[in-house]
Parts: C-alpha cells; sequence; structure tokens
C-alpha cells in the first residue's frame, strides 16, 4: 500500500529540548515536503528536496532543518523549539506528473 | 493577493443530496495543476481530485467531480449524494509551473470549508 508515514503523530515536549519528526514514503517518490498546518493560516510549505541531497527552504524555514540522505526519508529537526512552533505538521511527496499524498500528520506541542 | 480563494467557511447538505465547495484561484502561470483534499476531524489530508490547466475534460473520481471553469478560473468540487462519513475540511489547492516542475513544487492551499453533511 502506497503510504505516507509520519511518526511520532502526537508529541509534547519542552522549550529547548531538541526533537526530530521522521517521514518515509515507500512510493520511490523524488519530491518530498514539509507543511505546517496552523488556524486561520492555512498550510504553509516549510522545506521541501527534489532529491537525495537536495533541499531548499519554503516560504516559512525559519527554527527548521531537514536532511534528506535516503530517497524514502525526509526528517524534520527542531534544533532548539520554541512555543510558536506548536502547530500540525504534515510530510508530503509526489513524483512527476503525479498528486502529493500527505502523511497523517504530527501534532506538536511545545511548551 | 490571494493564490486560492474559498469564500464559503462552511456548508450544510441533507445526506443523499449534492454539493458544490466553490474555489477560485489566481495564477498567470498557463500550466498549472488544482487538487482537492479532504481533511476529517481525525487530522489527515486525504487527496480527493486533481485537475490539470490543459486538461479537455473535466476530472471525476466517484461521487467527486471537478467543475473546471478555466476562463472564470474557478475549480469546483461537487460530491454527489453525501454521505455521513463526507463531513470534514475541504482545501482546494495549486502547483504552478507545472510543466517546468512537474509535481515538483509546493502546494498552494486555500483557507478550506467546512463541510456538515446532516442525517
Amino acid at each position: 500500500e502506497a503510504q505516507v508515514t509520519q511518526n511520532p503523530r502526537y508529541l509534547i515536549t519542552v522549550t529547548g529540548k531538541k526533537l526530530t519528526v521522521t517521514c518515509s514514503q515507500n512510493m520511490n517518490h523524488e519530491y518530498m515536503s514539509w507543511y505546517r498546518q496552523d488556524p486561520g493560516l492555512g498550510l504553509r510549505q516549510i522545506y521541501y528536496s527534489m532529491n537525495v541531497e537536495v533541499t531548499d527552504k519554503g516560504d516559512v524555514p525559519e527554527g527548521y532543518k531537514v536532511s534528506r540522505k535516503e530517497k524514502r526519508n525526509f526528517p524534520l529537526i527542531l534544533e532548539s523549539p520554541s512555543p510558536n512552533q506548536t502547530s500540525l505538521y504534515f510530510c508530503a511527496s509526489g513524483g512527476r506528473d503525479q498528486p502529493q499524498h500527505f502523511g497523517d500528520g504530527t501534532r506538536l506541542s511545545i511548551l | 493577493a490571494q493564490k486560492i480563494t474559498q469564500t464559503q467557511p462552511g456548508m450544510f447538505v441533507q445526506e443523499k443530496e449534492a454539493v458544490t465547495l466553490d474555489c477560485t484561484y489566481d495564477t498567470s502561470d498557463p500550466s498549472y495543476g488544482l487538487f482537492w483534499y479532504k481533511q476529517p476531524s481525525s487530522g489527515e489530508m486525504i487527496f480527493l481530485i486533481y485537475q490539470g490547466s490543459y486538461d479537455q475534460q473535466n476530472a471525476t473520481e466517484g461521487r467527486y467531480s471537478l467543475n473546471f471553469q478555466k476562463a472564470r478560473k474557478s475549480a469546483n468540487l461537487v460530491i454527489s449524494a453525501s454521505q455521513l462519513g463526507d463531513s470534514a475540511m475541504y482545501f482546494c489547492a495549486m502547483i504552478e509551473s507545472l510543466f517546468l516542475f512537474g509535481g515538483y513544487n509546493k502546494l498552494i492551499f486555500g483557507a478550506g470549508t467546512r463541510l456538515a453533511v446532516h442525517p
């Protein structure tokens, strides 16, 4: 079954404690992306990757890092999380001429 | 200017009736794709239907169809025979520069429409 898998689904943590949200896809997609969803602001792109070792900033990259060492994985790293990064996060992947499919989302609360 | 506009914050529909969710878009790019996603209360984002700017026919996927009017820059989602499980948030989204990037570009989302299906 074609899937984008994010972990964890839910996380409550404290300011400054480094965390990583993992994302993995089994569709051999080259394009992967992270979005955050906030009330009133909709979904905004954080980072994206066109292929292995190719990443670039989206619209709201501050406070985030990503890496793409393997095609299937695209982790999102918050080195020093702050309360304004409390949000619902989505990983998405897509191939050429294919719609982007999303993971189930990660609800992140930073206290 | 908003690239994707969904003017209906909320909609109600009776079970088994059809409903149309509006979406207008703004782009000067000749090659773009339009998408609809469904977000139930559980939070996941589910792909429903896609329409390319050069597609001649309106897209259909089961009970979902996309009423694409290019000159009016509208891409309304029509759900036929509504079911209780259709109650969710619905997002219209666009990818620009399709010929240049294929699907390798960010999705630009509208604010969403919350649909409630009543029995």
